[in-house]
């Protein structure tokens, strides 16, 4: 069964910052992988996505996320952290023909400070 | 605009009495899912549809029913519900293929509150 771990539940991270939040996945088979982001009192809007080809995938608002096949991780990264950034973030797993099947991690709540 | 709308957004009520959430979508997606967000443990998915009149259910599907009379609604019904159904609730859909293959389109949530 696939399965989706975010290490650390709270990071908190200085204006200007490097962010890493963590994502490892379980799968026998190729997955594909999403980060969501969730602002308060919002619905989930999605970040960047790894379906196939390049393993650096590019998203919104300066993030970015890394396929490591040998690792088993997607981690997200942003080199300068902004106010703006501070939500939670959720990385998620689904597979081929499965696409209406999306398996989530328990998420990581960003802090930003001054 | 595409979107993905919930009503009601917000919902206190009482053990054991129906309520329906609706849940709509103008995308023409052919799958759909119910999800609820309960801290510490992410987004579970209750219920999902890969067409009219197609449901199968997902990891948390006891004590809620689903339908899919038409491709753009998906309300989710608790026919008797309980305090452990207080959650946030996420309405999604995505399309089976193209660019945005596998992307899923979020809803802006229902806070459902059972006492």
């Amino acid at each position: 069964a696939q399965s989706v771990t975010q290490l650390g539940s709270h990071v908190s991270v200085s204006e200007g910052a490097l962010v890493l939040l963590r994502c490892n996945y379980s799968s026998s088979v190729p997955p594909y992988l999403f980060w969501y982001v969730q602002y308060p009192n919002q619905g989930l809007q999605l970040l960047l996505k790894y379906t196939t080809g390049a393993t650096l995938v590019k998203g919104i608002n300066g993030f970015e996320a890394e396929f490591k096949k040998s690792e088993t991780s997607f981690h997200l990264t942003k080199p300068s952290a902004h106010m703006s950034d501070a939500a939670e973030y959720f990385c998620a797993v689904t597979f081929t023909g499965t696409a209406s099947k999306l398996t989530f991690g328990t998420g990581t709540r960003l802090q930003v400070t001054l | 605009e595409a979107q993905v709308t919930q009503n009601p957004r917000y919902l206190i009520t009482v053990t054991g009495k129906k309520l329906t959430v609706t849940c709509s979508q103008n995308m023409n997606h052919e799958y759909m899912s119910w999800y609820r967000q309960d801290p510490g443990l992410g987004l579970r998915q209750i219920y999902y549809s890969m067409n009219v009149e197609v449901t199968d259910k997902g990891d948390v599907p006891e004590g809620y029913k689903v339908s899919r009379k038409e491709k753009r609604n998906f309300p989710l019904i608790l026919e008797s519900p309980s305090p452990n159904q207080t959650s946030l609730y996420f309405c999604a859909s995505s399309p089976p293929g193209g660019r945005f293959a596998y992307e899923q389109y979020f809803g802006p949530g229902t806070r459902l509150t059972v006492t």
